[in-house]
């Protein structure tokens, strides 16, 4: 079965520094997204891309988030200068293009910022 | 704008015994609605889905939830629990837009003891 991958599965940075989180998602999806959960708390949604643009936004997808679809497969998020509070869980996922079909979830990569 | 509800944090269920898991959403129409399960560690999997149709719906792993638009809940059951069901579980929320993002409960941790 076809699923969403992503890397590194964990990430340690220093604050200031920029990271690059990996996604691949299943490959006949059209629509992706970043979500990222901090510990103990809920999931959150931060942006949607199709047609290689971003679709949607949150209020936590500042100037400091952006993505990119560099190539035919991968979908990647950068944060470019990392803060304390950006430590959590970074989930992607994707889904197909008819109707509202159901996001399939990558495993996630935790990212902490020291 | 639409809203999740998960009114139990955490749920301790003796293995064999019922389950019930507890999900109010806020939004004007019907809503997509959809379980998420993370166990430690883990990505997002999901469970069951709700898009139309039959109010009772069949998930993977012996799961059902029931859609009562005049409660506006929809809730997760299952009828016998296994330890191996220890996680946490999510409800989630859709609008019926396009590439429209999940909005996410916070969450319901399942204990199971034996």
């Amino acid at each position: 079965e076809p699923e969403v991958t992503q890397t590194p599965s964990h990430q340690v940075t220093q604050m200031g520094q920029e990271v690059i989180l990996r996604c691949v998602p299943i490959s006949n999806h059209l629509y992706f997204y970043w979500y990222r959960q901090i510990l103990g708390q809920k999931v959150e949604f931060l942006v949607s891309f199709y047609n290689n643009e971003i679709s949607e936004k949150s209020e936590i997808f500042d100037d400091q988030f952006s993505v990119e679809r560099p190539d035919g497969s991968n979908f990647t998020l950068k944060i470019r200068s990392t803060k304390l509070e950006d430590s959590a869980m970074y989930f992607c996922a994707s889904r197909g293009l008819a109707g509202v079909e159901t996001q399939y979830f990558g495993p996630g990569t935790r990212l902490l910022v020291l | 704008a639409q809203s999740v509800t998960q009114p139990d944090i955490h749920i301790t269920v003796s293995e064999g015994a019922s389950l019930e898991l507890r999900c109010n959403y806020s939004y004007g129409a019907t809503p997509y609605l959809f379980w998420y399960v993370q166990s430690p560690g883990q990505g997002l999997q999901l469970l069951l889905k709700y898009f139309s149709g039959d109010t009772l719906v069949q998930g993977i792993k012996g799961f059902e939830a029931e859609f009562k638009r005049s409660q506006s809940s929809f809730n997760l059951r299952k009828p016998s629990v296994h330890w191996s069901d220890a996680a946490e579980y999510f409800c989630a929320v859709a609008t019926n837009q396009a590439g429209t993002a999940l909005i996410f409960g916070k969450g319901t941790t399942l204990s199971v003891s034996s």
